[in-house]
């Protein structure tokens, strides 16, 4: 199994919006609506973002959402907060196995 | 409230086993999801390893397939990890994971320990 793709690096100013793409395939993305984002701060644990492609577990803010099309999966965070600097992962279940993306390094200017 | 730790050595010799073990508490490992290992090379991304549920099934990456077991101790509510013939490309934070009923979305995490492959 190959790893997601997602891009290297994104950026934005405070209180704009940006959205991070995660590509896959029909036998990971395409396939299940069990894609999930996760926040990623060096030396701590990940954190879980979104689930099931759209749904946010409680606790996290609204300004993140998640979306699906094709073999296509994307997080958009609104409103951005310099708190939201951080690696960010795409995942997906691929049918009794899991992949990750490659990791999207969030820049807040 | 769910935590998870790692534990085992933090440097292992070139072609020997890399065993760690997760120590779960605030949930039985009898619940009905799936615990799993994760892991991350220094300046990479997040590499699902595999992972395992309470009856003894286990999911592998199948690229480490060959060299991996994860087994599961039900009356310590923990679940370990082997990694076979390792190289310095195993070297990694190593995460362990709950898989909320196994729909690869990992709610609770441990906060990762580092392994380093060196003579």
């Amino acid at each position: 199994q190959s790893a997601l793709t997602q891009p290297a690096s994104v950026s934005g100013s405070p209180g704009q919006s940006i959205t991070i793409s995660c590509t896959g395939t029909s036998r990971d993305v395409g396939s299940y609506h069990l894609v999930s984002w996760y926040q990623h701060h060096p030396g701590k644990a990940p954190k879980l973002m979104i689930y099931e492609g759209s749904k946010r577990p409680s606790g996290v803010s609204n300004r993140f959402s998640g979306s699906k099309s094709g073999n296509t999966a994307s997080l958009t965070i609104s409103g951005l907060q310099a708190e939201d600097e951080a690696d960010y992962y795409c995942c997906s279940y691929a049918g009794s196995s899991t992949v990750f993306g490659g990791g999207t390094k969030l820049t807040v200017l | 409230q769910v935590q998870l730790q790692e534990s085992g050595p933090g440097l292992v010799k070139p072609s020997r086993t890399l065993s760690l073990t997760c120590a779960v508490s605030g949930d039985s490992i009898r619940s009905n999801n799936w615990w799993s290992w994760v892991r991350q090379p220094p300046g990479k991304g997040l590499e699902w390893i595999g992972e395992i549920y309470h009856s003894g099934s286990t999911n592998y990456n199948p690229s480490l397939k060959s060299r991996v077991t994860i087994s599961v101790d039900n009356s310590k509510n923990q679940f370990s990890l082997k990694l076979t013939s390792v190289t310095a490309a195993d070297t990694a934070v190593y995460y362990c994971a709950r898989n909320d009923y196994g729909d690869s979305r990992f709610d609770y995490w441990g906060q990762g320990t580092l392994v380093t492959v060196s003579s």
